[in-house]
């Protein structure tokens, strides 16, 4: 059974930082591209990055280029997202999902909830 | 490219059909061919959970009542007969163009 598991939210204050963990098993980690998709609180789905197999090639939407950065360690079975220079609007349940075809994800974690609030 | 669904709240019966419409501000044809429309289902309280992708295409698992069509810019999620456990937030989602995006959801009721 696919099972991703995410952790690492919290409480932050503005500009400050959090890294995010996602832990996968029941399929072959390295074999996939993986995603992290958000969900402000009350709003719908946004996709925030994404990186292959390997871990070399790495995306994030304009809105948080320069200050979130995906890496992934295949050997953990593990994606992370490294948050810098939060702000209000990335509070959100941030969810890691596994890559699948193109531009898809089939199967989501739990999420993870950040707040960022003084 | 920017997602529009339609309505934003569906109220439907027990047993009645249910379609939620899906429209792209541009052409989602890939360049391979294909089109990267899926469909996802989010219950209340519960993460999203893939139904359809490539437009019309079943995810394991997924009942024969839902169903996924359409073309270019215009795509549609049908449910045949609305079941209890149905009810939650549909979101259409296009992976043609990067980055990938989603409508702004279709939220079902039971009535």
């Amino acid at each position: 059974e696919v099972q991703l598991v995410e952790s690492g939210g919290g409480l932050v204050q503005p500009g400050g930082s959090l890294r995010l963990s996602c832990v996968a098993s029941g399929f072959t980690f390295s074999n996939y591209w993986m995603i992290w998709v958000r969900q402000a609180p009350g709003k719908g789905l946004e996709w925030v990055a994404n990186t292959d197999q390997p871990g070399t090639q790495k995306y994030h939407v304009d809105s948080v280029k320069g200050r979130f950065t995906i890496s992934r360690d295949n050997a953990k079975n593990s994606m992370y997202l490294q948050m810098n220079s939060l702000r209000g609007e990335d509070t959100a349940v941030y969810y890691c999902a596994r890559g699948e075809g193109v531009g898809a994800a089939d199967y989501w974690g739990q999420g993870t909830l950040v707040t960022v609030s003084s | 490219a920017v997602m529009t669904q339609s309505p934003v709240s569906l109220p439907v019966a027990l047993g009645q059909p249910a379609s939620i419409s899906c429209r792209s501000s541009q052409s989602l044809v890939h360049r391979d061919g294909s089109s990267y429309v899926s469909w996802v289902q989010q219950r209340p309280g519960q993460s999203p959970r893939r139904l359809i992708y490539e437009v019309s295409n079943r995810d394991s698992g997924v009942p024969d009542r839902f169903s996924g069509s359409g073309s270019g810019t215009d795509f549609t999620l049908k449910i045949s007969r609305v079941e209890a456990e149905d009810a939650g937030i549909y979101y259409c989602m296009q992976g043609t163009h990067w980055p990938p995006t989603f409508g702004g959801g279709t939220k079902v009721e039971i009535k």
